[in-house]
């Protein structure tokens, strides 16, 4: 039972274009999100959050969009650098709720 | 300057041995999170832990796992009797305040469990 969902296990990007990583979940009670970059044998690190209040959240090149009605969110990088490279995972959490339910992530290849 | 270390880094083990992955030093914080993320798959919650007391847990977290704040400061995972499937990478996280004012949940480095 997958509650959120990144369909797309990998993407290439040029380099200065922007990347787009979407995910998706099932679960209406989820209200709060979280993005995360993981390199190979580090932790997640936090990206941008959203809540279920908004539907756009920018912090620098990074943006997300969340669309409730679609359960949909989406992470916008513009533009994409190399050291973008890396693999990105969505999470979500319902209000109150104290542990986070990750996608499967996505890897993103920025290419010079 | 982190926040938490994680140790050992790397541990190597034999089915069946017990384990402990540790999280040093935490402070001022009382809610503790274990994840893991088996290689190639997503991150999965284990368990949360809140003023010493497991506050939730998931289907992995079975009888051969626990949790402990020992000394007030370390914190820890046990395995206690390994299984092949429980290689993978161990994250301890616990919830800061970003800039923006948001509580994100924090990732450890983690420690890599290899079973043999």
């Amino acid at each position: 039972d997958q509650q959120v969902k990144q369909n797309s296990p990998s993407l290439s990007v040029q380099e200065g274009r922007i990347s787009i990583l979407n995910c998706d979940y099932t679960n209406s009670m989820f209200d709060y999100f979280l993005w995360y970059k993981k390199y190979p044998a580090e932790g997640p690190t936090f990206l941008i959050s959203i809540s279920s209040i908004k539907d756009k959240n920018e912090d620098g090149r990074f943006t997300v969009f969340l669309n409730k009605s679609a359960k949909h969110l989406s992470l916008h990088i513009v533009p994409s650098q190399p050291g973008d490279s890396a693999v990105y995972f969505c999470a979500a959490s319902a209000a109150g709720g104290q542990n986070f339910v990750f996608g499967p992530g996505t890897r993103l290849s920025v290419l010079p | 300057e982190p926040e938490v270390t994680q140790t050992p880094s790397h541990q190597v083990t034999q089915m069946g041995q017990e384990v402990i992955l540790r999280c040093v030093p935490i402070s001022n914080h009382l809610y503790f999170y274990w994840y893991r993320q088996i290689l190639g798959q997503k991150v999965e919650f284990l368990v949360s832990f809140y003023n010493n007391e497991i506050s939730e847990k998931s289907e992995i977290f079975d009888d051969q796992f626990s949790v402990e704040r020992p000394d007030g400061s370390n914190f820890t995972l046990k395995i206690r009797s390994t299984k092949l499937e429980d290689s993978a990478m161990y994250f301890c996280a616990w919830f800061r305040t970003v800039t923006s004012g948001a509580n994100v949940l924090t990732f450890g480095a983690g420690s890599r469990l290899t079973v043999l």
